[in-house]
């Protein structure tokens, strides 16, 4: 178990550029979570994936977010044509769906991203 | 609506002092809680968590909280702070759904330490 792995830690793009980032959840978790952090606040849900179906998406998640999560293992989280508000950190969450609830979930580093 | 506030937005202390890190939360069943610990330019690590039973629970780190119903509050405590443990915190309600449990955070308490 190596932990929620989240790549890059860092991406510096220009606005209307897009990007894409990773998360590679603990193996056994099938449950997986993306959040958007920005300075000062608590995390904010954006989508949440049971294997592969993305079962909730929050109204944070304009048209230009779009999340896959194809083989139940990895997702990906791809923002086209960056604005300036899109600068934050992006984090990605998983737990195991033992039961229903009350299992914590289990966050990455993150992604930080910064929109020039 | 769901929320959690984190009355205190800055909290500093001295090194060797007690800590109280408050939490409210809005939720009209009964919560799950948590409280994570954040330090800059990482993820958020789960300090402990409560789901039913006693009322007074124990963390990584020399963590406690008290969920008290009374009050809608889960407050942090630590009996004597390190300098380590400056960082921000977030109390965080956990409210299931039909399939997923959805997790609202506060806004944090940031800690300094004194040395």
């Amino acid at each position: 178990d190596t932990g929620v792995s989240q790549d890059p830690r860092h991406k510096i793009t220009k606005r209307g550029q897009n990007v894409t980032f990773r998360c590679d959840p603990i193996s056994e978790h099938n449950r997986l979570y993306w959040y958007r952090q920005t300075l000062g606040q608590g995390p904010e849900f954006l989508t949440y994936f049971q294997n592969e179906a993305q079962l909730e998406k929050s109204r944070l998640l304009s048209d230009r977010f779009s999340a896959e999560r194809p083989k139940g293992s990895f997702s990906t989280l791809e923002i086209q044509r960056t604005e300036q508000g899109d600068s934050a950190m992006y984090l990605c969450a998983s737990s195991p769906s033992i039961g229903m609830a009350n299992q914590p979930q289990h966050f990455g580093d993150g992604t930080r991203l910064s929109i020039l | 609506a769901q929320s959690v506030t984190q009355p205190d937005i800055h909290i500093t202390v001295s090194e060797g002092a007690s800590l109280e890190l408050r939490c409210n939360y809005s939720y009209g069943a009964t919560p799950y809680l948590f409280w994570y610990v954040q330090s800059p330019g990482q993820g958020l690590q789960l300090l402990l968590k409560y789901f039913s039973g006693d009322t007074l629970v124990q963390g990584i780190k020399g963590f406690e909280a008290e969920f008290k119903r009374s009050q809608s509050s889960f407050n942090l405590r630590k009996p004597s702070v390190h300098w380590s443990d400056a960082a921000e915190y977030f109390c965080a309600v956990g409210i299931l759904k039909t399939s997923y449990d959805k997790v609202i955070f506060g806004p944090g308490t940031s800690l300094s330490v004194i040395p």
